[in-house]
């Protein structure tokens, strides 16, 4: 069974540009999340979705973030204009139902110079 | 709301010692706490997770952590380390029972031949 797949691994943007993180959660999950890390922080809770809906979306720093999970599936996070304090880790997490259990991709490591 | 303390971001450990990391938690209302791992390259996996019932919890990899309301801390421990132990160790806590998560700063585990 495939695990959670976030790509790219990496991205190197300036300043200004935009960049877009795409999370593919393990097939049959409703709930799709974000986290982030800032280096040399906690990893910090973005938002939830439930299928395509946002359930939760109280941890987006500001409107320069947009999430979308059209259909329900695959889910997107863009970052438009991009600023330096954005740098850092972005996970994408998905569960099953009701589960307490997190399977988690291996991130995006977001460079912003 | 729900936050969570682990003191010391590197932790050293011999071969075969114990492995004791600590995690503190504040929270509201009675709390769900989580032990997360990260191997290289690779996503968060679920440790274990304390729920409510049986205060000693026991996870994978011979990992188990002792909730303890009076004193607000959730303890991991392995009796012997393994090299395969070299990782970075996660506390988390959510007060709702769901998967918004309130981490740690993480304790990167190495262990010494």
């Amino acid at each position: 069974e495939a695990g959670v797949t976030q790509f790219p691994s990496h991205s190197v943007i300036e300043k200004g540009q935009t960049v877009t993180l795409r999370c593919d959660p393990i097939s049959g999950h409703d709930n799709l999340y974000w986290y982030r890390r800032v280096m040399g922080k906690e990893i910090k809770f973005l938002l939830h979705f439930v299928k395509e809906s946002k359930q939760d979306e109280s941890g987006m720093p500001n409107n320069r973030f947009l999430a979308e999970r059209t259909g329900g599936t695959y889910s997107t996070l863009k970052v438009q204009p991009a600023e330096l304090e954005d740098s850092g880790v972005y996970f994408c997490a998905s569960s099953q139902g009701a589960s307490l259990k997190l399977f988690f991709g291996s991130g995006t490591q977001l460079s912003v110079l | 709301a729900q936050s969570v303390t682990q003191l010391g971001s590197h932790v050293s450990v011999s071969e075969g010692a114990l492995v004791l990391l600590r995690c503190n938690y504040s929270s509201s209302v009675p709390p769900y706490l989580f032990w997360y791992v990260q191997y290289p390259n690779q996503g968060l996996q679920l440790l274990l997770k304390y729920t409510s019932a049986a205060t000693l919890v026991k996870g994978i990899n011979g990992f188990e952590a002792e909730f303890k309301k009076s004193e607000t801390s959730f303890h991991l421990t392995k009796p012997s380390a393994h090299m395969r132990d070299a990782a970075e160790y996660f506390c988390a806590v959510s007060g709702e029972g769901n998967n918004r998560l309130a981490f740690g700063k993480g304790n990167q585990v190495v262990v010494i031949p």
